[in-house]
């Protein structure tokens, strides 16, 4: 079955610098998205993809935070200055067809997990 | 603002009962409603969908309701297994939107 895929893992890094999430959606899917999960809170939503630009995105989602679709493949999340408070679990998903009304399911990805030192 | 509200508290059950979590949601009608599953560490994995038009949905164990008037969905597990112990996560969707905004989930634990 396909699945999404994220790497790294687990990524540690120091506060202040730059840090690339990578993920590979299911390969016919059009829409993507990224979600964080604080330790011990709520699965939240970041920003959806689709045709290429950013469909909408929450207030967490500020100018600190890009996403890009640099390939066919790959969807990656880059966090420009990481601060202590970006440490969390870092799910990607997509999902097949947005313009269904009747609703579409998300798949996610097994997650990176970011600490910020 | 929009509010979703699932049982804080953990659901211990017995192996073989059923399993009630309740969703109740403030400050929006959504077009449809999702649960997913989490286990510790991994991501969500999808379970049901269930349309503002449809008053319940089965698929195995599992069964949904949805009540718009009442504002509420309930997810049932029928014959709960120990392996059916995870954190369960309800997302009411608006139309014209794809992102879920969960709730903080429910966690269920069945005991052999």
């Amino acid at each position: 079955e396909p699945e999404v895929t994220q790497t790294p893992s687990h990524q540690v890094t120091q506060m202040g610098q730059e840090v690339i999430l990578r993920c590979v959606p299911i390969s016919n899917h059009l829409y993507f998205y990224w979600y964080r999960q604080i330790l011990g809170q709520k699965v939240e939503f970041l920003v959806s993809f689709y045709n290429n630009e950013i469909s909408e995105k929450s207030e967490i989602f500020d100018d600190q935070f890009s996403v890009e679709r640099p390939d066919g493949s790959n969807f990656t999340l880059k966090i420009r200055s990481t601060k202590l408070e970006d440490s969390a679990m870092y799910f990607c998903a997509s999902s097949e067809n947005p313009r269904r009304l009747a609703g579409d399911t998300q798949y996610f990805g097994p997650g990176t997990r970011l600490t910020v030192l | 603002s929009q509010k979703i509200e699932q049982n804080s508290e953990a659901l211990n059950i017995q192996e073989g009962k059923t399993a009630t979590l309740t969703c109740n949601y403030t400050n929006y009608s959504p077009a449809y409603l999702q649960w997913y599953r989490q286990d510790p560490g991994r991501g969500p994995v999808f379970l049901l969908l269930i349309r503002e038009n449809e008053k319940e949905k089965r698929k195995e164990r599992l069964k949904v309701t949805f009540d718009t008037t009442l504002k509420q969905s309930l997810f049932h597990i029928t014959a709960s297994q120990p392996a059916d112990s995870a954190t369960y996560l309800c997302a009411p969707v608006s139309g014209g939107y794809n992102k879920l905004i969960f709730g903080a989930g429910t966690r269920l634990a069945v005991h052999p």
